[in-house]
């Protein structure tokens, strides 16, 4: 089975606040993507990546970058944290052969004080 | 660009009773359609896609979605409710079907199953 992991299920921060979201896939997939999940709002992609050290804004990526310096792993980071990403931010992979067919982990619900 | 729209942000029906929730996409090429589940404090999970071959197609949990392209409509059915059911549902669209720009997911609806 297709293993995305994500390194936290909750986090607390504090406004002004470097934050590192941590993701993590086992089978060998190009592309991966962060999400963030709001009421309401369904899915946003924040930011997408099709291959090592690449990297795609997508709908949201103000006040947010990301680092894919290893296949297997792409970071979500806020450089700043504001109260305005407290969220559910959702990680997914999937293989440049069956492409939309996203694999997800489990969430990091953050809350930004 | 391509869009989806889901009707109800809330679905209730009856253990047993018919489960129909809507979704419409806006595209402006021949559109690949999914639907996705998240079930309570789980990340998404793919249900049924549709890629342009069948336009009925069955998904996992007895689920299946019906392709029609007068009512740019992919509508997601299951016969009969079960409370293992209750989860929130996306609707997708991918105008791609290649390249890595991700797909564009609807609101979600939350279908709950009353006992």
């Amino acid at each position: 089975d297709v293993k995305v992991t994500q390194s936290s299920r909750y986090l607390v921060k504090r406004t002004g606040e470097k934050v590192f979201l941590e993701c993590v896939q086992d089978m060998d997939h190009e592309n991966m993507f962060w999400y963030r999940q709001d009421p309401g709002l369904g899915l946003r992609l924040i930011y997408f990546s099709y291959d090592v050290k690449m990297k795609e804004k997508g709908d949201i990526p103000e006040g947010y970058s990301v680092s894919r310096e290893k296949k297997e792993r792409f970071s979500l980071i806020l450089e700043s944290a504001s109260t305005n990403q407290t969220s559910m931010y959702l990680c997914a992979s999937e293989s440049a052969i069956a492409k939309n067919i996203q694999y997800f982990g489990a969430g990091t619900r953050l809350s930004v004080l | 660009a391509q869009s989806v729209t889901q009707l109800g942000s809330h679905v209730s029906v009856s253990e047993g009773a018919l489960v129909l929730l809507r979704c419409n996409y806006s595209s402006s090429v021949p559109p690949y359609l999914f639907w996705y589940v998240q079930y309570p404090n789980q990340g998404l999970q793919l249900l049924l896609k549709y890629t342009s071959a069948a336009t009925l197609v069955k998904g996992i949990n007895g689920f299946e979605a019906e392709f029609k392209k007068s009512e740019t409509s992919f509508h997601l059915t299951k016969p009969s409710a079960h409370m293992s059911d209750a989860a929130e549902y996306f609707c997708a669209v991918s105008d791609s079907g290649g390249g890595a720009d991700g797909l564009t997911f609807g609101k979600g609806t939350h279908l709950i199953i009353q006992p």
